[in-house]
């Protein structure tokens, strides 16, 4: 069975500061690796993706997660925050032939001007 | 783009009544899931959707709830009779492809059982 964890429930920074969620997952078999949005009063967006190929991906708004086998781990990064990022950010996995995503608890981004 | 909606936005009910919760997916989709996140935990699978079956459902999923596609466009959620604990966000999401499993949501919505 897959598992993810995200270290910190809330994570704040000050805008233009580096952003950086933090993902770990458990998988016998190569993963695929979400992180997806929510804005306030929205539904989950899709930020980005791996699955296979090229282990740092890019998303929207900026953001981007590099996929380290070694490590288990997916971390969101954004070089420079804006104030538009705030929302809940949330990771997930699953594998080939799967029929659902299993997400981590998700971490709330709080921009600070 | 297209996108997933649902209705309502937001539904409360007595404990031991009837709701349904209607979604409708992205038009050319045929994998559809309906997902829960109880306040302060995390986004939980209960059930996927495909061929007019239930293709995989969680623990969560027992007798008290139950999905259909009534016709070519809406996928619905019921759950017989509510208990407080049934109180959550519902997300529906759909799939065009079982490939990499990438799955569209709606924006919920918010049950409330009092």
């Amino acid at each position: 069975a897959q598992s993810v964890t995200q270290l910190g429930s809330h994570v704040s920074v000050s805008e233009g500061a580096l952003v950086l969620l933090r993902c770990n997952y458990s998988s016998s078999v190569p993963p695929y690796l979400f992180w997806y949005v929510q804005y306030p009063n929205q539904g989950l967006q899709l930020l980005l993706k791996y699955t296979t190929g090229a282990t740092l991906v890019k998303g929207i708004n900026g953001f981007e997660a590099e996929f380290k086998k070694s490590e288990t781990s997916f971390h969101l990064t954004k070089p420079s925050a804006h104030m538009s990022d705030a929302a809940e950010y949330f990771c997930a996995v699953t594998v080939q032939g799967a029929q659902k995503l299993v997400f981590g608890q998700g971490t709330r981004l709080t921009i600070n001007p | 783009e297209p996108e997933v909606t649902q209705t309502p936005s937001h539904q409360v009910t007595q404990m031991g009544q009837e709701v349904i919760l209607r979604c409708v997916p992205i038009s050319n989709h045929l994998y559809f899931y309906w997902y829960r996140q109880i306040l302060g935990q995390k986004v939980e699978f209960l059930v996927s959707f495909y061929n007019n079956e239930i293709s995989e459902k969680s623990e969560i999923f027992d007798d008290q709830f139950s999905v259909e596609r009534p016709d070519g466009s809406n996928f619905t959620l019921k759950i017989r009779s509510t208990k407080l604990e049934d109180s959550a966000m519902y997300f529906c999401a759909s799939s065009g492809t079982r490939a990499y499993n990438e799955q569209f949501f709606g924006p919920g919505t918010r049950l409330t059982v009092l």
